[in-house]
Formats: structure tokens, C-alpha cells, sequence
């Protein structure tokens, strides 16, 4: 069964650093998604993508959050200045146009 | 705006006994509306989703849900409930386009008692 996939499954880093987190999306989807869950609060979500742009966002993707497809395949999130409060698990998501959402199982960011 | 409301932040029921999740929701057109399992420190597993039809659908593990468009409610049932239904359940919902992304309510915790 297809799935999408999600690396690193864990990712720790220092407060400031930039981080990339990485997604495979199904292959025939066309929309791309990513949300975030705070530990022990709601699934939010952060941004969607089609046709090579991005089709809506939240208050919560700011300056700071910037997403790419870079090679067809790929859908990265990039957090450029990483705050304590960016740990959280971060899902991606992707569909056809009148499908459900395949998620993946999510990277554990750790800002320290 | 797009919305849902999970009332139950926390559920408690003993092992073989029936289960009802509440969700409410509120969305301007024709909702596509979605109940997810996760299990601590996993991803979101799709249990179920109504796009249209029979308002009564069926998900895996044994779960149904009912679309009342008149209540705006999808509750979530499973007549007898295992230990292992223990998880996290969120509610969703969507446009019937990928344009829209899902908004979720903020989840329901189930506890199984033996």
C-alpha cells in the first residue's frame, strides 16, 4: 500500500539552527501538506502546496517556515531559525483532489 | 471559517462496553469529514471518512460513524470496545478539494479499563 514517508523520524537541534525536514509524498497526489502537533495539544495546520506553489497557509507559517519541492518527488519544510517553542512532532500530508490525506508518522523536532 | 468541536477531552470505558466520540463541526459548503486514530508517539491513522451517500459509514477496527447534517455532528461508535482501541481520536474535516486542508478538533483520549 502506498505511504508517505517522513525522515528523519527524530531530529534534535540547537536553538537558531536551521532545520530540513523531509517527506515523500504518494506519488499521484497533488496537494502536499504540512501540520504540527505541540505535545499533548491539537493536530494544527501550517501549510498546503499544489502546482509547485503554496495554495494556503496559517498565522503560524511565518517568515521563519518555508517549503519546497524540490525534485518532483521530495516536500521539505524548512524552519530557518529554529525557537524552543518549534518542538513539536511535525506531520506531512498528501492527496488526490477528492481524496482523504495520507499522513506520514510524523518527525519528533527537539529545539534545545 | 472551518471548525471542529471534540467536547470530550477525555473518556474512560471498561473493556467490552460500547463507545460514542462526539464531533461537531462547521464548514460553509458540503463537508468531507474524517475521524483519525494515533497512538502515542505514532502518526494519524485514517479510521474513517464521509464524502457523500449513505450517512452511515464503516471504518477498520469496527468503527462506524454517522453524518448528521442537521446536528453538523460525526460521532464516532464502536459497539465493544478493546484495550488496544486505547489512542488518541481526532475528528476532521475538509472541502471535497485538496485546496482546502483538513482542520482538526482537539481530540478525544480513550482510556480502556479491563
Amino acid at each position: 500500500e502506498p505511504e508517505v514517508t517522513q525522515t528523519p523520524s527524530h531530529q534534535v537541534t540547537q536553538m537558531g539552527q536551521e532545520v530540513i525536514l523531509r517527506c515523500v509524498p504518494i506519488s499521484n497526489h497533488l496537494y502536499f501538506y504540512w501540520y504540527r502537533q505541540i505535545l499533548g495539544q491539537k493536530v494544527e495546520f501550517l501549510v498546503s502546496f499544489y502546482n509547485n506553489e503554496i495554495s494556503e497557509k496559517s498565522e503560524i507559517f511565518d517568515d521563519q517556515f518555508s517549503v519546497e519541492r524540490p525534485d518532483g518527488s521530495n516536500f521539505t519544510l524548512k524552519i530557518r531559525s529554529t525557537k524552543l517553542e518549534d518542538s513539536a512532532m511535525y506531520f506531512c500530508a498528501s492527496r488526490t483532489d477528492r481524496g482523504e490525506a495520507f499522513f506520514g508518522q510524523g518527525t519528533r523536532l527537539t529545539v534545545v | 471559517a472551518q471548525s471542529v468541536t471534540q467536547p470530550d477531552i477525555h473518556i474512560t470505558v471498561s473493556e467490552g462496553a460500547s463507545l460514542e466520540l462526539r464531533c461537531n463541526y462547521s464548514y460553509g459548503a458540503t463537508p468531507y469529514l474524517f475521524w483519525y486514530v494515533q497512538s502515542p508517539g505514532q502518526g494519524l491513522q485514517l479510521l474513517l471518512k464521509y464524502f457523500s451517500g449513505d450517512t452511515l459509514v464503516q471504518g477498520i477496527k469496527g468503527f462506524e460513524a454517522e453524518f448528521k447534517r442537521s446536528q453538523s455532528s460525526f460521532n464516532l461508535r464502536k459497539p465493544s470496545v478493546h484495550w488496544s482501541d486505547a489512542a488518541e481520536y481526532f475528528c476532521a474535516v475538509g472541502g471535497s478539494t485538496g485546496r482546502r486542508a483538513l482542520t482538526f478538533g482537539s481530540g478525544t483520549r480513550l482510556q480502556v479499563q479491563p
